[in-house]
């Protein structure tokens, strides 16, 4: 079975500063990894995804996340806050070998920017 | 380009009542899932149609049910609403169902349903 935890569900950074969300996953089989950003009333956004080729995946909007197959992690982080990621941050795994789309998402993480 | 778009964006009803939610993939993708989030939780995945056919359910009961037309447009039928069954419902299209090559989903704006 798969899964996917995200640590801890409030993140408050000054406008600037680093942002990092944690993500960990568990799946039997290679997974593909996903994080979307949900901005107030609206659907989910794609930031960058993972699906086995550089470890190093680069996304929109400056951020980026690192797959650490050692450590079942996908952190996504960004050098520089701005006011404007402020929003709900959701890791989500799919099974790679899968033939259905399904995610299986985490809880979310807020994102909180101070000015 | 138009996304993927649903409707309607919000919605109340009764307990006991029957609703139908709809979505309109992006031209050209094939794949239609939905997923139900709770307010404060992640999505949780309902069901996926390729090409009209159920290729996926999630964990839900028998009152969740849906089905997709010749245009790869979707519906999602809930029947006996609850209170529980407040939430936003959100539609993602892909161009197929899963492989290496198709790994993306893109969603809608979601419809607001609250049970009263």
């Amino acid at each position: 079975a798969q899964s996917v935890t995200q640590l801890g569900s409030h993140v408050s950074v000054s406008e600037g500063a680093l942002v990092l969300l944690r993500c960990n996953y568990s799946s039997s089989v290679p997974p593909y990894l996903f994080w979307y950003v949900q901005y107030p009333n609206q659907g989910l956004q794609l930031l960058l995804k993972y699906t086995s080729a550089a470890t190093l995946v680069k996304g929109i909007n400056g951020f980026e996340a690192e797959f650490k197959k050692s450590e079942t992690s996908f952190h996504l982080t960004k050098p520089s806050a701005h006011m404007s990621d402020a929003a709900e941050y959701f890791c989500a795994v799919r099974r790679g070998s899968s033939n259905t789309g399904k995610l299986i998402f985490g809880q979310g993480t807020t994102l909180q920017v101070k000015p | 380009d138009a996304g993927v778009t649903q409707s309607p964006t919000h919605l109340i009803k009764t307990r006991g009542q029957h609703v139908t939610l709809r979505c309109s993939p992006i031209s050209g993708h094939k794949s239609v899932s939905w997923y139900q989030q709770v307010l404060g939780q992640g999505p949780q995945f309902i069901f996926q149609y390729y090409e009209k056919e159920e290729r996926g359910r999630g964990n839900f009961p028998d009152r969740f049910s849906a089905r997709q037309f010749p245009n790869y447009s979707s519906e999602l039928n809930v029947n006996a609403l609850l209170l529980g069954d407040s939430a936003l419902y959100l539609c993602a299209s892909s161009l197929r169902t899963s492989d290496r090559l198709n790994t993306e989903a893109f969603f809608g704006q979601g419809t607001r349903l609250t049970v009263v």
